[in-house]
C-alpha cells in the first residue's frame, strides 16, 4: 500500500479564518512533506518532518503552521491567508534512511481557494 | 542552487507514436524520480532511478538514470489518450531531503 490520504479535498476560507489541512500515511515512512503548487508549475517545497521534527522550512510565512502529532499524522494550520495562497497543497511520504534515497509519494491534494 | 531544465515544454501527439522527453541538471543527483500528474490530483510515481546508468521499464515507459547523474530520460511507447497529463522529472540526493522538480512536460495525445 502506498497510499497518503489527504482531507479535505477542497476548501473555501476568509482572510480571516482559521482552518487545518490533514495528512495521513500508513507506510511506515519517517519522513513527510508538505507541498504548494500552483496551476501548471512544479510542486514547491513547504515543510519537510524527519522523525516528527521539523527539518526543513523553506522560509515559509508564519500564516502556515505545521504539526506533526505522530509518525503518520501531518498537519497544516492556516491562518490569515492571502488570496494569493490559493494553490494546490500537496502532502508527501518517504521512507527515511541516512546516506540512501528513496521515492515520495505523493497525497491527492487539498485544493485551497482563499476569498 | 540546483536547477532542472525538463524539454520539451509540451508535446501533440497522435495516439499510438512514442514520446520522448528528457531532464538536465547543473549538479550531480542520487535518485531520479518520473511522476505523472492528472488535472486536480497529485503526482503519481511512474519510475524511481537510483544508480546511473540504470535503465528501467514500468509497462510501455523505460526509464533512464544518466551516466553523469546529471541527466535522465523518459520515453512512453505506443502512447494511449490516458497518457495525458504533465510529467515531471524530479532529483534527490538523499531521503529527507528536498526534491528539484524540472517544469513539467504537457503531453497530448489526439486519438
Amino acid at each position: 500500500d502506498t497510499e497518503v490520504t489527504q482531507t479535505p479535498k477542497h476548501l473555501v476560507m476568509g482572510m480571516t479564518n482559521k482552518k487545518s489541512l490533514k495528512c495521513e500515511q500508513h507506510m511506515g515512512h519517517r519522513a513527510m512533506y508538505w507541498y504548494k503548487q500552483k496551476a501548471k508549475k512544479p510542486p514547491e517545497l513547504m515543510f519537510v518532518y524527519s522523525y516528527e521534527k521539523l527539518s526543513i522550512n523553506e522560509s515559509v510565512p508564519s500564516r502556515f503552521s505545521p504539526e506533526c502529532p505522530n509518525s503518520s499524522l501531518l498537519n497544516l494550520h492556516l491562518h490569515a491567508l492571502q488570496p494569493e495562497d490559493s494553490a494546490l497543497y500537496l502532502c508527501a511520504s518517504s521512507p527515511l534512511v541516512a546516506g540512501a534515497s528513496y521515492e515520495q509519494y505523493f497525497g491527492p491534494g487539498t485544493r485551497l481557494t482563499v476569498t | 542552487g540546483q536547477q532542472l531544465n525538463q524539454s520539451p515544454q509540451s508535446m501533440f501527439i497522435q495516439e499510438g507514436e512514442d514520446v520522448s522527453m528528457n531532464c538536465t541538471s547543473s549538479s550531480i543527483f542520487n535518485t531520479w524520480l518520473w511522476y505523472k500528474q492528472d488535472p486536480g490530483e497529485g503526482p503519481v510515481l511512474l519510475i524511481a532511478l537510483y544508480k546511473a546508468g540504470e535503465l528501467t521499464s514500468n509497462g510501455r515507459l523505460t526509464a533512464q538514470f544518466g551516466i553523469t547523474r546529471k541527466d535522465s530520460f523518459l520515453n512512453i511507447s505506443a502512447s494511449i489518450p490516458s497518457d495525458v497529463g504533465i510529467y515531471f522529472c524530479a532529483g534527490q540526493l538523499s531521503s529527507g531531503s528536498r526534491l528539484t522538480f524540472g517544469e513539467g512536460t504537457q503531453l497530448t495525445v489526439n486519438p
